[in-house]
């Protein structure tokens, strides 16, 4: 069975940063595109970023572009995404997801919350 | 950037009654584009790809149409579980993805 766990979200001041992590099992990791995927409270969906099979290829929408860094690791079947610079607009539920042609799979998702 | 626009933002309908939900890409997207239900405090579930291929566990009332820049989903005879939201997204430019607004579907 496929399964994407995220964690290492929770609060966090503006400014600050907070890495998330997506364990993957259940399938060959390295096979794989992956990609972060947001939802602010009560908002619809917002692509964030996608990263390559082997890591080699990233992607960012312009609101994160220059602040996250998407990242694998694929001894490790883990997916990260280092979140800098951190602003309340990017408060959110944050999935890992796996991509085919489309986005196929979710994780349960994770909160972040940016406040002081 | 490809913007994805839903109609309409909600939807009421009764049991048993048909629902039709729009969605229109600003340019071309050929037929590269999904959707996605989502229900309260779930992660979204790939309903349909391909503008017209429902994904695994998804019932034949569900159906897709369109290509280029416009899509329709149809519910034919709404079921209680089906009361969600709604999204569409393309990913015509793979890996990059743009979803429209969603389009909630509720209890009239």
């Amino acid at each position: 069975e496929v399964q994407l766990l995220e964690s290492g979200g929770g609060l966090v001041q503006p400014g600050g940063s907070l890495r998330l992590s997506c364990a993957a099992s259940g399938f060959t990791f390295s096979t794989y595109g992956m990609s972060w995927v947001r939802q602010a409270p009560g908002k619809g969906l917002e692509w964030v970023s996608s990263i390559s099979g082997s890591g080699g290829s990233t992607y960012y929408a312009d609101s994160v572009k220059g602040r996250f860094t998407i990242s694998r690791d694929n001894s490790k079947n883990t997916l990260y995404l280092q979140m800098n610079s951190l602003r309340a607009e990017d408060t959110a539920v944050y999935y890992c997801v796996r991509l085919t042609g489309t986005i196929e799979c979710w994780g349960q998702g994770i909160l972040v919350t940016v406040s002081s | 950037e490809i913007v994805m626009t839903q109609s309409p933002a909600t939807l009421s309908v009764s049991p048993g009654e048909r629902a039709t939900l729009s969605c229109r890409a600003s340019q071309s997207v050929g037929s590269n584009v999904a959707w996605y239900q989502q229900k309260f405090g779930q992660a979204p579930r790939l309903l349909m790809y391909g503008a017209s291929t429902r994904a695994t566990g998804f019932p034949a009332r569900f159906s897709g149409s369109g290509s280029g820049t416009e899509f329709t989903l149809t519910i034919s005879s709404l079921q209680s579980e089906d009361f969600a939201v709604y999204y569409c997204q393309q990913y015509n430019n793979w890996p990059l993805f743009t979803f429209g607004p969603g389009t909630k579907v509720d209890i009239k």
